[in-house]
């Protein structure tokens, strides 16, 4: 079906070990995001990327990594995971303009 | 650099009105708005475009004013359904020799709103 996924839903790990969450969407938007969401804070731009191999940094993006070699796809990577990335992720796409938001992924750092 | 919502919270009953409004400190290129319900991702409602446009979605509508670099959310005879987190998301403007904007979408920190019957 045609859509923005994310994946895993819930995620569990443990403080230090490397996390990758996964954004795919089957429109071929140009743009594609990712925020966290933590209350009080609102949704937070970690990265964006503007096309495939273009990536730029939002608000918050120490401790994050992300790749877009295909347009469809932007994983999302925490490279040693912390307890303050306990977070919900939204992954989102746009064809310049409105944002699309995946379901989003709750990831909890132990 | 994060736009500015007021009030943080509504309380209304069916029926009333409610604004939301939005702000920002640096040249806005265009303003979103999204609700969001408890667990759920945003939903689009509408955007607005540097120009100072108003728009409409059913009983909801907004406008933008570039000058001021403000957007208001106007919510009129309120449902029940209108229950959630409003969030403001700004495009800045960075000039025309650049196209005007870079698709980096920053939000507000949401407003609540809570329709009683």
């Amino acid at each position: 079906d045609a859509g923005i996924t994310q994946s895993p839903r819930y995620k569990i790990t443990e403080t230090g070990r490397q996390v990758t969450l996964m954004c795919h969407q089957t429109w071929s938007h140009s743009y594609m995001f990712w925020y966290r969401q933590d209350l009080g804070h609102g949704l937070r731009l970690i990265y964006y990327s503007a096309a495939a191999d273009i990536t730029d940094k939002g608000e918050v993006p120490d401790g994050y990594v992300v790749s877009r070699s295909k347009t469809e796809n932007f994983p999302l990577t925490l490279e040693s995971a912390t307890r303050s990335q306990t977070s919900v992720y939204f992954c989102a796409s746009s064809p310049a303009g409105r944002l699309f938001f995946g379901s989003g992924t709750q990831l909890s750092v132990l | 650099q994060q736009p500015v919502q007021s009030p943080q919270a509504v309380i209304l009953r069916e029926g009333e009105d409610a604004v939301i409004n939005c702000s920002s400190s640096k040249a806005l290129y265009s303003v979103h708005w999204y609700r969001q319900k408890h667990g759920e991702a945003p939903v689009f409602l509408m955007i607005l475009l540097k120009g100072g446009e108003q728009k409409g979605h059913e009983k909801i509508s907004a406008s933008f004013n570039e000058k001021k670099q403000q957007s208001s959310l106007y919510l009129t005879a309120s449902q029940l359904s209108y229950s959630g987190t409003y969030f403001c998301g700004t495009e800045y403007w960075i000039g025309v020799n650049r196209s005007g904007n870079t698709g980096k979408l920053i939000f507000g920190q949401g407003t609540t709103l809570q329709v009683k019957p």
